[in-house]
């Protein structure tokens, strides 16, 4: 069964950094893209950050783009977004996603709250 | 950006009827290797998005048969043949095609 589970969320000062998590489980992780997509409290998707599975690829949207990095660790399944210069409009769930074209899996979220 | 316009964004629908969701594009994505990449997604309250419908009408395996996406180019379509209570949720198109990735508003559906 293909899980994603997200963690490293909590509450931060603005300015301040962040490092998100998925855990990937279920599936060969190394063979496919992922992706990163957030949902600020009551409004709707936003497309975030894209890596390929041998990492030779990365794109960014550009509200986060200079702030954000994706990385992934295919020998221990995992996927990374760390934040940096965080701004109280980057306050949402932060999910992770299989797939970059048309993503089927995705994780439970975790909240991230950006405020003094 | 290609920008996704969903009507209507708000969706009362009556129980065993019919519903239908509009997404526009503002450019083709109809991609280079011929296919086309808009996907619909169903949120129901309090979860993660669920992939309903994949390059514009492969149904995923478990969606029920009621729901049918169609369309080409710059304008689709999420149907759903009789709604049912469980289909309360916001229902998100989705485009792969372009750089960088985009999604609808988003389109509330509840019971009449």
């Amino acid at each position: 069964e293909v899980q994603l589970v997200e963690s490293g969320g909590g509450l931060v000062q603005p300015g301040g950094s962040l490092r998100l998590s998925c855990a990937a489980s279920g599936f060969t992780f190394s063979n496919y893209n992922m992706i990163w997509v957030r949902q600020a409290p009551g409004k709707g998707l936003e497309w975030l950050s894209y890596i390929s599975g041998n990492t030779a690829e990365i794109s960014y949207a550009d509200s986060v783009k200079g702030r954000f990095t994706i990385s992934r660790d295919n020998a221990k399944n995992s996927l990374h977004l760390q934040m940096t210069s965080l701004r109280h409009e980057d306050t949402a769930v932060y999910f992770c996603a299989r797939g970059v074209s048309t993503p089927d899996y995705w994780g439970q979220g975790t909240l991230v709250t950006v405020s003094s | 950006d290609v920008v996704l316009t969903q009507s209507p964004l708000s969706l009362p629908a009556s129980l065993g009827q019919p519903a239908s969701i509009s997404c526009r594009a503002s450019q083709s994505l109809v991609y280079s290797d011929g296919d086309t990449y808009l996907n619909w997604y169903q949120q129901r309250p309090g979860q993660s998005p669920r992939r309903l419908i994949y390059k514009v009408s492969h149904r995923d395996s478990g969606v029920p048969e009621r729901f049918s996406g169609s369309g080409s180019g710059t304008d689709f379509t999420l149907k759903i043949s009789r709604v049912e209570a469980e289909d309360v949720g916001v229902y998100y198109c989705m485009q792969g095609t372009h750089w960088p990735r985009t999604f609808g508003q988003g389109t509330k559906l509840e019971i009449k």
